[in-house]
């Protein structure tokens, strides 16, 4: 069972513009989210987390939105650059789980010039 | 940043033989590293969990005597596939972090490892 979900498996955005990354989660246990980026052949990079006692974290152009009642989470990038194209992951842990992520299946975000 | 390098990025090897994948935390002292596995187009997906100084553990599906785990040291994890077959031919990727199972400390993951077997 897929307990973390990425339902775009890409997404096209145009420079400039706003970019809006979703994910999903069924095991209410979880309460820490994390979000991914990975080009082809390197490991993931971390970009922002999410603890579930906020609803929302910014860093920069970077900005986590956490729906604890919907389970969703979307991550905001704005403005959008190229240099942002990549496969964006979202991960999620409970603190019982020794802090072990599960991922979803990523979406890759095309930024067009 | 933590660094975290894998050793090698990648490998081609003949169905049947053993590969050795080195995953090493640079500039800090990990506790416990994790090791995943990527088939082409979908989700990481762990495989194992590796404290040092003790025996790592699998996730349910993984084998333990096809995928040895080993973290001797404060700053090294191995993991040997043994007898090889195509099927387990993915990108493998470790990550490490401080800390024991109590604590929680950002993941730092390595550049993965390629696997082919032939």
């Amino acid at each position: 069972d897929q307990q973390v979900k990425q339902n775009s498996p890409s997404l096209s955005v145009q420079e400039g513009r706003i970019s809006i990354l979703n994910c999903d989660y069924t095991n209410s246990m979880f309460d820490y989210f994390l979000w991914y980026k990975k080009y082809p052949a390197e490991g993931p990079t971390f970009l922002i987390s999410i603890s579930s006692i906020k609803d929302k974290n910014e860093d920069g152009r970077f900005t986590v939105f956490l729906n604890k009642s919907a389970k969703h989470l979307s991550l905001h990038i704005v403005p959008s650059q190229p240099g942002d194209s990549a496969v964006y992951f979202c991960a999620a842990s409970d603190a019982q789980g020794a802090q072990k992520l599960v991922f979803g299946q990523g979406t890759r975000l095309t930024i067009n010039p | 940043g933590a660094v975290v390098s894998q050793h090698p990025s990648r490998v081609i090897c003949k169905s049947g033989t053993s590969v050795k994948i080195e995953c090493r935390s640079l500039d800090f002292q990990a506790t416990t590293m994790f090791w995943y596995r990527q088939f082409p187009k979908q989700s990481l997906m762990l495989m194992a969990t590796s404290n040092e100084g003790s025996k790592a553990t699998y996730e349910q599906g993984v084998e333990k005597d096809k995928f040895l785990i080993n973290h001797a040291s404060l700053t090294l994890s191995t993991l040997t596939v043994t007898s090889a077959h195509p099927e387990d031919s993915s990108f493998y990727i470790c990550s490490a972090r401080e800390g024991g199972p109590s604590s929680y400390n950002e993941q730092f993951f390595g550049p993965g490892t390629r696997l082919t077997v032939l």
